[in-house]
This record gives structure tokens, C-alpha cells and sequence, in this order.
């Protein structure tokens, strides 16, 4: 069963203390891995898509990257505005588009 | 392009009850995935729907039910409905980004049973 773990739950950071979140995963076949953010009382909202071992992506202070067991997403920089909750989720091969969610890790920045 | 759209967004029932939800995807988009999210179990899958067929389906019980109709909008059903279906039910529709299907989500119906 494909499987994600997200670290840590929750994170607090100061505006411009640098970070990083991970996102484990095991799956039959990967792919492709996503990074969404959710804000309070909202849906995800799509940020990257990883493809394959050593890729990265980046997107004003977030930087996507991925091996064959973890993606990181990098944040440099932080603003107040980038606290959100970040959901990694994985697709397996042969699965259409079912998406496999992590719990989550929580970001906080405070000024 | 309007994103996805999801009536209602807010609804509060009684268990036994059943309660319908729809979902308007992204124009252009014929994939309609529908997911539950709680605080304790996360984004869960329960099935998806490609040019009115299902093409696959979570672990959820058969009262949770969906259909897609001819112009991809789709809905869901729950019958008998129980305390633990109080959830947020998220709709994302399907569409190519950088060469691969990418779920973009709606903003949820938030589903609380009394």
C-alpha cells in the first residue's frame, strides 16, 4: 500500500529563518509527486509537480526537490504569507489519478 | 479560466440523513476526483470519475456513492448518514501540467452531521 509521512507536524518559524519540510514516501511505481497548500477553510492549492530522482522545481521562496524515498520543500526567506499547511502526495503507477496524501506539516511564520 | 466550484459549501445534517454534493470542474476537464479530509485522517481518496465512468474507487463504505454526468460535473451521494462522515469533502478536477494530469481541487463542502 503507497504509503507518505510528513515532518514535522508543525513548524514555527521567524520571517526570514530559512527551512526545510519533508515528505516520505513508499509507492508501487512513483509517478508523480505533488506539493499542495491549504489554507484554513480551503482547498488545496496545486504548487509543484516532481517527476523524477534529482529534479527540482522552484516558485518565489519554495524549492521542490526529490529522491527515490523523500522530497524536500525548501523554504528561504519566509513571509508571514507563506503560513499555511504544505500536503505532499504521491501517484502510483496504474492508479488513474488517485493522489495519496501526507498529513501535513503546519507552517507557521511570525514577524 | 474559473476554477472548481462545489455547492454547497456548507451544510449540516442529522445522521440517518443522506446528503447530495456537486462539483463543477475546470472547463475543458472530463476527470473529477473526490476526496474527504478530517483532522485525524487527512486527505482520504474516494473515487474518481472519467467521461461518466468509475474509473477508480478508495476504501469507503458503499454508502458513499458518485456519478458523473455528460458535461463532467459530477456529484456525490452519502446515504445513512453517521456522526464520523462530519468532514470536508474536497472535488479536484484533472488537466495536463508540465505532461502530467494534475488535480486541481475546489474549495470543499464542509459536511458536519449532528
Amino acid at each position: 500500500e503507497d504509503q507518505v509521512t510528513q515532518s514535522p507536524e508543525a513548524l514555527r518559524l521567524q520571517e526570514g529563518e530559512s527551512s526545510s519540510l519533508n515528505c516520505s514516501y513508499t509507492v508501487s511505481g512513483l509517478r508523480g509527486l505533488f506539493w499542495y497548500r491549504q489554507d484554513p477553510g480551503k482547498g488545496p492549492e496545486f504548487l509543484f509537480t516532481l517527476y523524477s530522482a534529482g529534479e527540482e522545481k522552484e516558485k518565489e521562496r519554495l524549492k521542490a526537490t526529490l529522491t527515490k524515498k523523500e522530497s524536500f520543500l525548501h523554504i528561504t526567506a519566509p513571509k508571514p504569507e507563506d503560513s499555511a499547511t504544505y500536503l505532499c502526495a504521491v501517484q502510483a503507477a496504474g492508479t488513474a489519478s488517485k493522489l495519496t496524501f501526507g498529513t501535513g506539516t503546519r507552517l507557521q511564520v511570525t514577524l | 479560466k474559473a476554477g472548481v466550484t462545489q455547492t454547497p459549501r456548507y451544510l449540516i445534517k442529522t445522521r440517518g440523513q443522506q446528503v447530495t454534493l456537486s462539483c463543477s470542474p475546470i472547463s475543458g476537464h472530463r476527470s473529477v476526483s473526490w476526496y474527504q479530509q478530517t483532522p485525524g485522517q487527512g486527505l482520504q481518496f474516494l473515487f474518481e470519475y472519467f467521461s461518466e465512468t468509475q474509473r477508480n474507487k478508495g476504501n469507503f463504505p458503499g454508502r458513499f456513492s458518485g456519478r458523473q454526468f455528460s458535461n463532467s460535473r459530477s456529484e456525490m451521494n452519502v446515504s445513512t448518514l453517521e456522526l464520523g462522515d462530519s468532514a470536508l469533502y474536497l472535488c479536484a478536477s484533472s488537466g495536463l501540467a508540465g505532461g502530467l494530469e494534475t488535480q486541481y481541487f475546489g474549495p470543499g463542502t464542509r459536511l458536519l452531521v449532528l
